[in-house]
């Protein structure tokens, strides 16, 4: 079965520092997210893409935040200068064309993102 | 504002009887609502879909109902069994092509053997 995938598993980080999180999307697949998820909460959208350029993004996904399809294979999300409070699981995800609901979305395992 | 609502404390069922879920959601008109598992520690997935003019659908043990009038899905899971055992998400998705998902809270399911 198709599979995201993420790397890395887990990250720290010093606080002010730049990330880089890795996601593999589904090949056939057309829309990109990254959610995240801090822990014992809810997931939270952060960020959607489709056709090269952001659909939509979440009050989270302030300027320190960016999105790249750097080839035909990679999704990456950076944030430039981590804080504390960025400290979450970040899944990516990908789906077909969401106005149809499709088969639902496909995560990733997830990037374990610790700023220390 | 948009607020979707998943029961917060954790049911604990028997092997063999049926596990309901309930989502409910206010001031939202979702084209469609999912439902995800989600293990501790992994990403959300997905289980089914029903869309905003259908009442039912079914999926092996798992079934979902959906009520635009009440703003409330519910989810099914007949025949329970320990490995059944995670936290149920309902995602709802906006009628706009952005594929944005609204996740509720979760609910953790416990089957005891």
């Amino acid at each position: 079965e198709p599979e995201v995938t993420q790397t890395p598993s887990h990250q720290v980080t010093q606080m002010g520092q730049e990330v880089i999180l890795r996601c593999v999307p589904i090949s056939n697949h057309l829309y990109f997210y990254w959610y995240r998820q801090i822990l014992g909460q809810k997931v939270e959208f952060l960020v959607s893409f489709y056709n090269n350029e952001i659909s939509e993004k979440s009050e989270i996904f302030d300027d320190q935040f960016s999105v790249e399809r750097p080839d035909g294979s990679n999704f990456t999300l950076k944030i430039r200068s981590t804080k504390l409070e960025d400290s979450a699981m970040y899944f990516c995800a990908s789906s077909e064309i969401p106005r149809t609901g499709g088969n639902g979305y496909t995560f990733g395992s997830g990037t374990r993102l610790t700023v220390v | 504002s948009q607020k979707i609502e998943q029961n917060s404390e954790a049911l604990n069922i028997q092997e063999g009887k049926t596990a309901t879920l309930t989502c409910n959601y206010t001031n939202y008109s979702p084209a469609y609502l999912q439902w995800y598992r989600q293990d501790p520690g992994r990403g959300p997935v997905f289980l089914l879909l029903i869309r905003e003019n259908e009442k039912e659908k079914r999926k092996e043990r798992l079934k979902v109902t959906f009520d635009t009038t009440l703003k409330q899905s519910l989810f099914h899971i007949t025949a329970s069994q320990p490995a059944d055992s995670a936290t149920y998400l309902c995602a709802l998705a906006g009628s706009g092509n952005t594929g944005k998902l609204i996740f509720g809270q979760g609910t953790t399911l416990q089957v005891k053997p």
